[in-house]
């Protein structure tokens, strides 16, 4: 059983659709980031959320830390082909390990 | 360069070979990750150093892989007799600092194939 549970694991739509994705835990954690892989890089950090509840904007992405601090929520409004990726959350563990999920593959159709 | 250098890019090599990939970190960055990525998965510690000492190796799947930073820069990924399992994208990221809530910076990885 993975720590983190993404869903869905593939998403296909139009461009100008609106979408969400999550992560989903059953533990509770200090913080959550998001991160986005495109094809042949790394991932790329976007955003960490500390804050039970807390919601962090970064142009028409919203992250959303759940108030237990056990899942996290993407959504992105008017996705454009651009936003196309592996969208990642990812956790510290305690000691010195990052656990990432197993990813949301997004692909945004022109 | 101002990134996370890895190299090689690719590396093709057959069942039983050992491979050396290498890590160039942003400089002055303390942390140093390695993760090993499947094909459809997320990234999968392997192991952590902390300028020249490795504080966790848990991650690393067998006594075949051995990792090395020895003057706290450049590391090292070595893995012996490879295996088709082996065969994944290993990625570095560094980090400034300790502090958990640092950002890691990832290179663009080294894809792995084991024929």
């Amino acid at each position: 059983t993975q720590l983190l549970e993404q869903s869905p694991q593939f998403l296909s739509i139009q461009e100008g659709e609106n979408l969400t994705v999550y992560c989903n835990s059953s533990s509770v954690f200090s913080s959550l980031q998001w991160y986005r892989q495109e094809p042949g890089e790394g991932p790329v950090l976007l955003v960490t959320v500390v804050t039970g509840g807390e919601v962090k904007k970064l142009k028409r992405l919203t992250f959303q830390f759940g108030d237990a601090r056990k899942d996290s929520s993407l959504h992105i409004t008017a996705a454009q082909p651009g936003d196309t990726g592996l969208y990642l959350c990812a956790v510290y563990t305690g000691g010195f390990k990052t656990i990432f999920g197993a990813g949301t593959r997004l692909f945004v159709k022109a | 360069g101002a990134g996370v250098s890895q190299s090689p890019r690719y590396k093709v090599a057959k069942r039983g070979q050992d491979v050396a990939l290498r890590c160039d970190p942003i400089s002055g960055h303390v942390s140093l990750f390695w993760y090993q990525q499947a094909l459809g998965q997320g990234p999968e510690f392997l192991t952590y150093f902390q300028n020249e000492a490795q504080l966790d190796k848990s991650g690393l799947p067998s006594d075949r892989f051995f990792a090395e930073r020895p003057e706290g820069s450049v590391s090292t990924l070595k893995i012996q007799r490879t295996q088709q399992e082996d065969s994944a994208v290993y990625l570095c990221a560094t980090r400034r600092d300790r502090g958990s809530n640092q950002p890691q910076h990832f290179g663009d990885g080294t894809r792995l194939s084991i024929l």
